[in-house]
């Protein structure tokens, strides 16, 4: 199974900061990458699909980018209701895999 | 409204079995591809199992190969999982997801029901 690996594992930060979390591939899954979104008792929300393309109705400062088997998610800007949890997710080759996810915390 | 709705959850002892439903409305449910995802308690997603718009094809992770059956009713607009020889690690909330046709993602997800294997 293609493993990914996030980093980091967990980040503070303050408002109006710039971040940026990482999703490596153990091998190459195209631009088969997604992004996810979650809160608290709540489903997962696609931000990033394709590895790149903003999902309808999420905010512009969500961006995402990388190819093969390194890919980022960057927030240019945070807004509170950004802290949350990150996962990436191959839907390259089954088995499908999510990264161990990224905790997103306020400063 | 597109929508995802689990049901089926429940308290269940090790070794026995449930079965989950996700209803689906508001989309062409026949033309996705659908999939269960769950989550352990403080823990992260799993993927658990895919199957094709038609039916005809059904994947799963290696922890509930063999265990777990991923099926659907297209007439009913519902996916199913059913789930045996339950044991501690299977607790968790299952999400029902909807696969995008055109792109690589999980577009619509359910909110989720509750499964807790206990003695």
């Amino acid at each position: 199974a293609i493993q990914l690996t996030q980093s980091p594992s967990s980040l503070s930060a303050s408002i109006g900061d710039r971040v940026t979390i990482t999703c490596r591939a153990s091998q190459g899954i195209s631009s088969s990458l997604a992004w996810y979104q979650q809160k608290p008792g709540k489903a997962p929300k696609v931000v990033i699909y394709d590895a790149s393309s903003l999902q309808s109705g999420v905010p512009s400062r969500f961006s995402g980018s990388g190819s093969g088997t390194d890919f980022t998610l960057t927030i240019s800007s945070l807004q509170p209701e950004d802290f949350a949890t990150y996962y990436c997710q191959q839907s390259n080759t089954y088995p499908y895999t999510f990264g161990q996810g990224t905790k997103l915390e306020i400063k | 409204e597109v929508q995802l709705v689990e049901s089926g959850g429940g308290l269940v002892k090790p070794g026995g079995s449930l079965r989950l439903s996700c209803a689906a409305s508001g989309f062409t449910f026949s033309s996705y591809y659908m999939n269960w995802v769950r989550q352990a308690p403080g823990k992260g997603l799993e993927w658990v199992a895919s199957v094709s718009s038609t039916g005809n094809h059904i994947f799963y992770s290696d922890s509930v190969q063999g265990r777990f059956t991923i099926s659907r009713d297209n007439a009913k607009n519902s996916l199913y999982l059913h789930m045996s020889s339950l044991g501690a690690e299977d607790t968790a909330v299952y999400f029902c997801a909807r696969e995008s046709t055109t792109w690589h993602a999980f577009d619509i997800w359910g909110q989720g029901t509750v499964v807790t294997v206990s003695s």
